[in-house]
């Protein structure tokens, strides 16, 4: 079975423009979490999307924003740009998003879309 | 809010020899899960080993075990007989178990080199 895929894989970007990347979970995956990962540091969550409604928003401005489709794929866009939005996006998907804990929601990587703004 | 840190931001070892990666967090929850994961230079986020907080018993998977003591909130991590394929940064990572969102928190990670 195929893993979490995103794209694009690389991304150069200018600031004040606009980004959307795209990931699709592993099949019968209904939860899809976004982190950034700055180089040198560990992901930070942004968000989590469970049954294309948003169930967790982490600490960042309201530049970032997403959505999930009806097939569970999902959609994170950043706007207004910042030499600081250079990163590595991560999507993780699990198979449910909440209530049951433990391996359900075990949360599986994609590869990640490295984003540079210049 | 919790906090992941892992205090070795480097860490080295000969091939065939054993290694332990640090991690403490801080939480005022009780019922959690650990993680480590590793990420190599292809940035697969690759998960490692998980304990469950209410488990006293620690996790092992193959050459990895933990060293998991709950009342000191430390999470350690046992790499045996270290292979050139453990080279990799490697995450540790805390999930609380309720609540509506399931978000890891991270540390900083510790860079591991293999020498052969």
């Amino acid at each position: 079975d195929a893993g979490v895929t995103q794209s694009p894989t690389h991304l150069i970007k200018t600031r004040g423009q606009h980004v959307t990347l795209r990931c699709s979970p592993i099949s019968g995956h209904k939860s899809v979490s976004w982190y950034q990962q700055v180089l040198g540091q560990g992901p930070q969550f942004i968000f989590q999307y469970y049954e294309k409604e948003e169930r967790g928003r982490g600490n960042f401005p309201d530049r970032f924003s997403a959505r999930q489709f009806p097939n569970y794929s999902s959609e994170l866009n950043v706007n207004a740009l910042l030499l600081g939005d250079s990163a590595l996006y991560l999507c993780a998907s699990s198979l449910v998003g909440q209530g049951a804990g433990g391996p359900l929601d075990e949360q599986y990587f994609g590869p990640g879309t490295r984003l540079t703004v210049t | 809010a919790q906090t992941v840190t892992q205090s070795q931001p480097e860490m080295s070892v000969q091939e065939a020899e054993t290694v332990t990666l640090s991690c403490t967090y801080d939480t005022s929850e009780s019922d959690y899960y650990l993680f480590w994961y590793k990420q190599p230079p292809s940035r697969q986020m690759i998960l490692v080993i998980r304990q469950e907080a209410y488990k006293q018993q620690n996790a092992t998977e193959n050459r990895f075990s933990v060293n998991f003591q709950k009342a000191a909130k430390s999470f350690s991590l046992k790499i045996s007989d270290s292979q050139l394929g453990d080279a990799a940064m490697y995450f540790c990572a805390y999930k609380i178990s309720s609540g509506s969102a399931r978000q890891l928190t991270f540390g900083s990670g510790t860079q591991l080199t293999v020498l052969p």
